[in-house]
């Protein structure tokens, strides 16, 4: 149980065009779910936290209208990266929280590898 | 905020040794401290948490402690196999399940 899927599970594309990353719980509904950013040999950066039904919460430092997410079901985030760039580059990893234990575990998905050109 | 931090950075240890991770916290009002293992390439698999009711929680090879005077969780697995060569991350979060923090990473190194 508490399986998180992503997809892609990695991407290269152009410099300037923008990237769609889907989070899903597969086994269990979410109202809340978390984007995560990983550069090499460091730890996890919240970006965000995605609500269900309504607008997600940013971290400071992190651009709401470049990082656009969109938490339209109780099973499905998604993290748009608008006008990448390179240093964009980076494994993002989302996280969601099994509404129905009322508990504060976060099982992670198996990340998403963005490389941009 | 709350601020997170592990020790130590790397850790090599022989195949059937003990390893022992430590994380200290700044917030006293941490009440969630997990421990998750991210192989390389991949997501964080979580192995064992805690919460601030308990004192210390075990797992086959795995135990965490909890000191919440002192504001320090530790990881201990025993009888270490090459496969438990890992970075392994601590996190804390607060009051009414809050962002999770996380501590800056243990790279694992189990030789056989």
């Amino acid at each position: 149980g508490a399986v998180v899927s992503q997809h892609p599970s990695r991407v290269i594309c152009k410099s300037g065009t923008s990237v769609k990353i889907e989070c899903r719980s597969l086994d269990f509904q979410a109202t809340t779910m978390f984007w995560y950013r990983q550069f090499p040999k460091q730890s996890l950066m919240l970006m965000a936290t995605s609500n269900e039904g309504s607008k997600a919460t940013y971290e400071q430092g992190v651009e709401k209208d470049k990082f656009l997410i969109n938490h339209a079901s109780l099973t499905l985030s998604t993290l748009t990266v608008t006008s990448a760039h390179p240093e964009d580059s980076s494994f993002y990893i989302c996280s969601a929280r099994d509404t129905g234990t009322h508990q504060e575990t976060q099982y992670f998905g198996p990340g998403t590898r963005l490389l941009v050109l | 905020g709350e601020n997170v931090e592990q020790h130590p950075s790397t850790l090599s240890v022989q195949e059937g040794d003990s390893a022992v991770i430590k994380c200290t916290y700044s917030d006293s009002a941490s009440n969630y401290f997990p421990w998750y293992k991210q192989e390389l390439g991949k997501g964080p698999q979580l192995i064992i948490d805690i919460r601030s009711n308990v004192g210390e929680k075990k797992d086959q090879r795995i135990a965490v402690t909890l000191n919440k005077t002192a504001k320090h969780f530790s990881l201990h697995i025993t009888e270490t196999q090459p496969e438990d060569s890992a970075v392994y991350f601590c996190a804390a979060s607060g009051p009414q399940g809050g962002k999770l923090i996380f501590g800056q990473g243990t790279e694992l190194s189990v030789k056989p």
